[in-house]
């Protein structure tokens, strides 16, 4: 298997703040990793594609001026929720894929509650 | 029609049935498959890839029909803990790989 972590696990914040989640590959490196949010009930929905060294590919509906993404290296990639709304809580996923495998693999979620 | 089509359940079976669920998917170019489940308020967690070939794990076998585009996953002895979502994946490939995640099977093992 692999290990992703992600950081913080939760975090409550007041409307209009921003706030930082990370996403590590421990034991691989991951050119590719993703970004999912997940509302209760409902299935995971892809956010974006994060590739190392390059810009992030968002999908279709997805602010990316509001949801930053930064893939600085082939272990982390980092989503800032700027000035966050109520509307935004949800459960946050990233996963990162290996690449000999083409398998994804899921960091444990970072459930975010805006105030 | 969705791009991953999978039947939300839930499926309710006893201990030790044998449970099958399927997935389909539309776009034909689509290359790598995968089986994941997902317990209520966690992230998903990998179960098995799926080969042409076909493949098993244990109480776990995966099959893929790329001539009628759908995969399946077949639970036998079925355990309390098998109780969670199923989720299918399927990769295809568009500069890199796009992975595509059908709604979930929920699967309820009672006593």
């Amino acid at each position: 298997g692999a290990v992703v972590s992600q950081h913080p696990s939760w975090v409550i914040c007041k409307s209009g703040t921003s706030v930082k989640i990370e996403c590590r590959s421990l034991d691989f490196q991951a050119t590719t990793m993703f970004w999912y949010r997940q509302f209760p009930k409902q299935s995971l929905m892809l956010m974006a594609t994060s590739n190392e060294g390059s810009k992030a590919t968002y999908e279709q509906g997805v602010e990316k001026d509001k949801f930053l993404i930064n893939h600085a290296s082939l272990t982390l990639s980092t989503l800032t929720v700027t000035s966050a709304h109520p509307e935004d809580s949800s459960f946050y996923i990233c996963s990162a894929m290996r690449s000999d495998t083409d398998t994804q693999y899921f960091g444990p979620g970072t459930r975010l509650t805006v105030l | 029609r969705k791009e991953v089509e999978q039947d939300p359940g839930p499926f309710n079976v006893p201990e030790g049935a044998t449970v099958a669920f399927n997935c389909t998917y539309s776009n034909s170019a689509s290359q790598s498959f995968f089986w994941y489940r997902q317990d209520c308020r966690k992230e998903p967690k990998l179960l098995m890839s799926v080969y042409s070939s076909g493949n098993e794990d244990g109480r776990f076998t995966a099959q893929l029909n790329r001539a009628s585009q759908y995969i399946s996953l077949l639970i036998r002895d079925s355990k309390l803990s098998d109780s969670a979502t199923y989720l299918c994946v399927v990769n295809r490939m568009g500069g890199s790989y796009i992975p595509t995640f059908g709604r979930g099977t929920s699967l309820i093992v009672h006593p």
